[in-house]
Protein backbone atom coordinates (compact mmCIF):
# COMPACT_ATOMS: atom_id res chain seq x y z
CA UNK A 1 0.00 0.00 0.00
CA UNK A 2 0.79 3.66 -0.68
CA UNK A 3 0.81 4.53 3.38
CA UNK A 4 1.64 2.84 6.80
CA UNK A 5 -1.34 0.78 7.83
CA UNK A 6 -2.87 -0.35 11.13
CA UNK A 7 -5.29 -2.49 12.34
CA UNK A 8 -7.37 -3.03 13.87
CA UNK A 9 -8.46 1.36 14.06
CA UNK A 10 -10.06 1.34 17.51
CA UNK A 11 -9.83 -1.88 20.60
CA UNK A 12 -11.96 -2.24 23.45
CA UNK A 13 -10.20 -4.84 26.02
CA UNK A 14 -11.52 -5.58 29.14
CA UNK A 15 -8.65 -5.73 31.77
CA UNK A 16 -6.87 -8.76 32.19
CA UNK A 17 -7.33 -9.62 28.31
CA UNK A 18 -5.17 -10.34 25.71
CA UNK A 19 -4.54 -7.87 22.46
CA UNK A 20 -2.57 -8.14 19.51
CA UNK A 21 -2.05 -4.73 17.06
CA UNK A 22 -0.91 -5.15 13.44
CA UNK A 23 1.24 -2.80 11.53
CA UNK A 24 1.80 -2.99 7.56
CA UNK A 25 4.61 -1.04 6.79
CA UNK A 26 5.12 0.13 3.59
CA UNK A 27 6.13 -1.64 1.58
CA UNK A 28 10.33 -2.35 1.19
CA UNK A 29 10.52 -0.15 4.46
CA UNK A 30 13.46 -1.71 6.59
CA UNK A 31 12.94 -0.07 10.18
CA UNK A 32 9.43 -0.61 11.85
CA UNK A 33 8.91 1.40 14.73
CA UNK A 34 6.08 1.18 17.44
CA UNK A 35 5.11 4.38 19.84
CA UNK A 36 2.69 4.51 22.65
CA UNK A 37 0.81 8.00 22.76
CA UNK A 38 -1.24 9.04 25.90
CA UNK A 39 -3.79 11.72 25.34
CA UNK A 40 -2.74 15.17 25.09
CA UNK A 41 0.91 13.72 25.23
CA UNK A 42 3.65 13.52 22.35
CA UNK A 43 4.20 9.48 21.20
CA UNK A 44 7.13 7.78 23.59
CA UNK A 45 9.31 5.02 22.15
CA UNK A 46 8.18 1.38 22.77
CA UNK A 47 10.69 -0.53 20.11
CA UNK A 48 12.14 -0.74 16.96
CA UNK A 49 12.78 -3.35 14.10
CA UNK A 50 15.44 -3.30 11.33
CA UNK A 51 14.08 -6.15 8.76
CA UNK A 52 13.32 -8.97 11.01
CA UNK A 53 15.72 -7.88 14.06
CA UNK A 54 14.52 -5.78 17.34
CA UNK A 55 17.25 -3.27 17.97
CA UNK A 56 15.72 -1.98 20.51
CA UNK A 57 13.01 -2.74 22.92
CA UNK A 58 13.94 -0.35 25.77
CA UNK A 59 10.81 1.90 25.77
CA UNK A 60 8.50 -1.49 26.08
CA UNK A 61 6.89 -0.58 29.60
CA UNK A 62 6.84 -3.99 31.10
CA UNK A 63 7.50 -8.00 30.27
CA UNK A 64 3.41 -7.63 29.23
CA UNK A 65 4.31 -6.25 26.15
CA UNK A 66 5.83 -8.25 23.11
CA UNK A 67 6.61 -6.78 19.73
CA UNK A 68 7.40 -9.00 16.88
CA UNK A 69 8.20 -8.88 12.82
CA UNK A 70 9.25 -12.49 12.06
CA UNK A 71 9.46 -11.76 8.05
CA UNK A 72 10.88 -8.19 8.05
CA UNK A 73 7.84 -6.76 6.67
CA UNK A 74 4.27 -7.18 9.17
CA UNK A 75 4.45 -6.47 12.82
CA UNK A 76 2.47 -7.22 15.36
CA UNK A 77 2.67 -5.65 19.09
CA UNK A 78 1.07 -8.02 21.93
CA UNK A 79 -0.13 -6.57 25.20
CA UNK A 80 -0.99 -9.29 27.55
CA UNK A 81 -2.97 -9.13 30.73
CA UNK A 82 -3.64 -5.85 29.51
CA UNK A 83 -4.88 -3.15 32.42
CA UNK A 84 -6.00 -0.06 32.39
CA UNK A 85 -3.11 2.09 31.89
CA UNK A 86 -2.21 0.29 29.24
CA UNK A 87 -5.23 2.84 27.53
CA UNK A 88 -3.09 4.62 24.86
CA UNK A 89 -3.04 5.11 20.98
CA UNK A 90 -0.63 2.88 19.56
CA UNK A 91 1.46 4.23 16.87
CA UNK A 92 3.22 2.31 14.34
CA UNK A 93 6.11 4.41 11.79
CA UNK A 94 8.35 3.21 9.66
CA UNK A 95 11.42 4.38 7.17
CA UNK A 96 13.24 3.11 4.06
CA UNK A 97 16.90 3.27 5.99
CA UNK A 98 17.91 2.57 9.41
CA UNK A 99 16.89 4.67 12.22
CA UNK A 100 14.35 7.27 12.75
CA UNK A 101 15.40 9.91 11.31
CA UNK A 102 15.78 9.15 7.49
CA UNK A 103 13.63 11.00 5.42
CA UNK A 104 10.45 9.17 4.17
CA UNK A 105 9.81 8.27 7.62
CA UNK A 106 6.10 7.62 7.84
CA UNK A 107 3.72 7.13 10.72
CA UNK A 108 0.51 4.66 10.33
CA UNK A 109 -2.97 6.12 11.69
CA UNK A 110 -2.45 4.34 14.83
CA UNK A 111 -4.54 2.28 17.00
CA UNK A 112 -6.87 3.61 19.99
CA UNK A 113 -7.17 0.92 22.91
CA UNK A 114 -9.10 1.21 25.72
CA UNK A 115 -9.09 -0.88 28.43
CA UNK A 116 -12.04 -1.46 31.03
CA UNK B 1 18.90 14.15 28.72
CA UNK B 2 17.39 14.95 25.49
CA UNK B 3 14.67 16.73 25.52
CA UNK B 4 11.97 18.57 23.77
CA UNK B 5 9.66 21.17 25.20
CA UNK B 6 6.50 22.69 23.49
CA UNK B 7 4.60 25.74 24.65
CA UNK B 8 2.35 26.37 25.12
CA UNK B 9 0.57 23.24 25.60
CA UNK B 10 -2.29 24.05 24.57
CA UNK B 11 -4.06 27.37 22.29
CA UNK B 12 -7.23 28.58 21.33
CA UNK B 13 -7.40 31.84 18.29
CA UNK B 14 -10.28 32.74 16.08
CA UNK B 15 -10.51 31.54 11.99
CA UNK B 16 -7.75 34.09 10.56
CA UNK B 17 -5.69 35.02 12.77
CA UNK B 18 -1.89 34.27 13.39
CA UNK B 19 -0.35 31.83 15.82
CA UNK B 20 2.99 30.93 16.86
CA UNK B 21 4.02 27.72 18.27
CA UNK B 22 7.44 26.98 20.14
CA UNK B 23 9.82 24.50 20.81
CA UNK B 24 12.87 24.16 22.82
CA UNK B 25 15.50 21.45 22.98
CA UNK B 26 18.54 20.45 24.56
CA UNK B 27 18.94 17.05 22.06
CA UNK B 28 23.11 17.22 20.89
CA UNK B 29 23.80 16.11 18.55
CA UNK B 30 21.54 17.59 16.11
CA UNK B 31 20.92 16.21 12.97
CA UNK B 32 17.48 18.04 11.95
CA UNK B 33 14.07 19.08 13.35
CA UNK B 34 10.73 18.49 12.44
CA UNK B 35 7.16 19.64 12.83
CA UNK B 36 4.58 17.36 12.82
CA UNK B 37 0.94 18.27 12.60
CA UNK B 38 -1.48 15.17 14.32
CA UNK B 39 -5.29 15.43 13.20
CA UNK B 40 -7.40 13.67 16.28
CA UNK B 41 -7.46 10.24 15.56
CA UNK B 42 -4.68 10.02 12.59
CA UNK B 43 -0.65 9.52 12.81
CA UNK B 44 1.45 12.68 12.71
CA UNK B 45 1.95 14.24 9.58
CA UNK B 46 5.29 16.44 8.50
CA UNK B 47 5.21 19.60 8.04
CA UNK B 48 8.81 20.65 7.96
CA UNK B 49 12.38 19.27 8.29
CA UNK B 50 14.90 21.60 9.06
CA UNK B 51 18.85 20.79 9.01
CA UNK B 52 21.55 22.63 10.81
CA UNK B 53 21.95 25.05 8.41
CA UNK B 54 18.29 26.10 7.55
CA UNK B 55 16.71 28.90 9.80
CA UNK B 56 13.45 29.45 8.05
CA UNK B 57 11.18 26.69 6.20
CA UNK B 58 7.84 27.54 4.63
CA UNK B 59 5.14 24.95 3.63
CA UNK B 60 1.76 26.79 2.40
CA UNK B 61 1.05 28.79 5.45
CA UNK B 62 2.64 27.14 7.95
CA UNK B 63 6.49 28.80 8.77
CA UNK B 64 9.04 26.92 10.47
CA UNK B 65 12.23 28.85 11.98
CA UNK B 66 15.40 27.19 13.77
CA UNK B 67 18.17 28.47 16.00
CA UNK B 68 20.65 26.29 16.18
CA UNK B 69 22.92 28.33 19.01
CA UNK B 70 20.19 28.42 21.23
CA UNK B 71 18.21 25.54 19.95
CA UNK B 72 15.09 27.24 19.55
CA UNK B 73 12.43 26.33 16.66
CA UNK B 74 9.19 27.89 15.95
CA UNK B 75 6.17 27.33 13.93
CA UNK B 76 4.08 30.15 12.62
CA UNK B 77 0.70 29.43 11.22
CA UNK B 78 -1.05 32.33 9.16
CA UNK B 79 -4.38 33.60 8.44
CA UNK B 80 -5.41 30.53 10.38
CA UNK B 81 -8.19 27.95 9.26
CA UNK B 82 -10.77 25.47 10.59
CA UNK B 83 -8.65 22.58 9.05
CA UNK B 84 -5.66 23.74 11.09
CA UNK B 85 -7.09 22.75 14.25
CA UNK B 86 -4.91 19.70 15.20
CA UNK B 87 -1.86 18.81 17.49
CA UNK B 88 0.99 20.50 16.73
CA UNK B 89 4.49 18.18 17.55
CA UNK B 90 8.03 19.21 17.51
CA UNK B 91 10.60 16.55 16.97
CA UNK B 92 14.71 16.45 17.04
CA UNK B 93 16.89 13.84 15.22
CA UNK B 94 20.04 13.42 17.25
CA UNK B 95 22.71 11.30 17.96
CA UNK B 96 22.40 7.37 16.24
CA UNK B 97 19.46 8.87 13.73
CA UNK B 98 16.69 8.90 16.79
CA UNK B 99 14.18 10.82 17.51
CA UNK B 100 13.20 13.10 20.14
CA UNK B 101 9.37 14.26 20.48
CA UNK B 102 8.13 17.09 22.35
CA UNK B 103 4.38 16.81 24.10
CA UNK B 104 2.93 18.91 21.73
CA UNK B 105 0.80 21.71 21.32
CA UNK B 106 -3.18 21.80 20.77
CA UNK B 107 -4.33 24.04 18.42
CA UNK B 108 -7.97 24.76 18.10
CA UNK B 109 -9.30 27.24 15.64
CA UNK B 110 -13.09 28.87 16.03
CA UNK B 111 -14.90 30.23 13.84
Amino acid sequence: GAGVSQSPRYKVAKRGQDVALRCDPISGHVSLFWYQQALGQGPEFLTYFQNEAQLDKSGLPSDRFFAERPEGSVSTLKIQRTQQEDSAVYLCASSPRQGQGSYGYTFGSGTRLTVV
Amino acid sequence: KNQVEQSPQSLIILEGKNCTLQCNYTVSPFSNLRWYKQDTGRGPVSLTIMTFSENTKSNGRYTATLDADTKQSSLHITASQLSDSASYICVVNGAGNMLTFGGGTRLMVKP
